[in-house]
């Protein structure tokens, strides 16, 4: 099976400006969770999706929304875009939704804002 | 919410001897303890994972305990090679549907020496 595959890989915005990341899922998982990485933060959960519907939210602000499609693929939205978004945005799918499932990560989106 | 401290955050050792990497957690309620291994520029990947109803699981040179009372989990890596190098995360998600992500440790940077 392919594994989870995100697009774009790199991305370079400015200040104020919005920005979808794109994250499919391995074939079959139905559930999607997204991921911010940073050198100071660590790795912190910002939601997760399945069947369409968000199931749960990190402590991120308003600014960072999701959604999910019938064939699970799932996307994120950062708008107003800060200096501190700066970072990898890792999706990861899963079976289902419950809390023992297996989480598979993708290669990421590195995003740099200027 | 969940809080995991992970310990040490960079950890050294000879090619061939043993390295142990510990994690606590606060909730009582976290059922599932995943490890991921990622590499400079790649993405985390599952290593060995442990549910709530396991004390102890072990997959060739790599063993997880967990102390459920205590409310901690270590990652064992027994005649360590080279490629052992890279950082390791643990994680921990509590039970009751899925209602969070999953919580990592801030990482250790496991460097294996010739």
């Amino acid at each position: 099976k392919a594994g989870v595959t995100q697009t774009p890989r790199y991305l370079i915005k400015t200040r104020g400006q919005q920005v979808t990341l794109s994250c499919s899922p391995i074939s079959g998982h139905r559930s999607v969770s997204w991921y911010q990485q940073t050198p100071g933060q660590g790795l912190q959960f910002l939601f997760e999706y399945f069947s369409e519907t968000q199931r749960n939210k990190g402590n991120f602000p308003g600014r960072f929304s999701g959604r999910q499609f019938s064939n699970s693929r799932s996307e994120m939205n950062v708008s107003t875009l800060e200096l501190g978004d700066s970072a990898l945005y890792l999706c990861a799918s899963s079976l289902v939704v419950q809390s023992t499932d297996t989480q598979y990560f993708g290669p990421g989106t590195r995003l740099t804002v200027l | 919410g969940e809080n995991v401290e992970q310990h040490p955050s960079t950890l050294s050792v000879q090619e061939g001897d043993s390295a142990v990497i510990k994690c606590t957690y606060s909730d009582s309620a976290s059922n599932y303890f995943p490890w991921y291994k990622q590499e400079l520029g790649k993405r985390p990947q599952l290593i060995i994972d442990i549910r709530s109803n396991v004390g102890e699981k072990k997959d060739q040179r790599i063993a997880v305990t967990l102390n459920k009372t205590a409310k901690h989990f270590s990652l064992h890596i027994t005649e360590t090679q080279p490629e052992d190098s890279a950082v390791y995360f643990c994680a921990a998600r509590p039970s009751g549907g899925g209602a969070d992500g999953l919580t990592f440790g801030k990482g250790t940077h496991l460097i294996i020496q010739p």
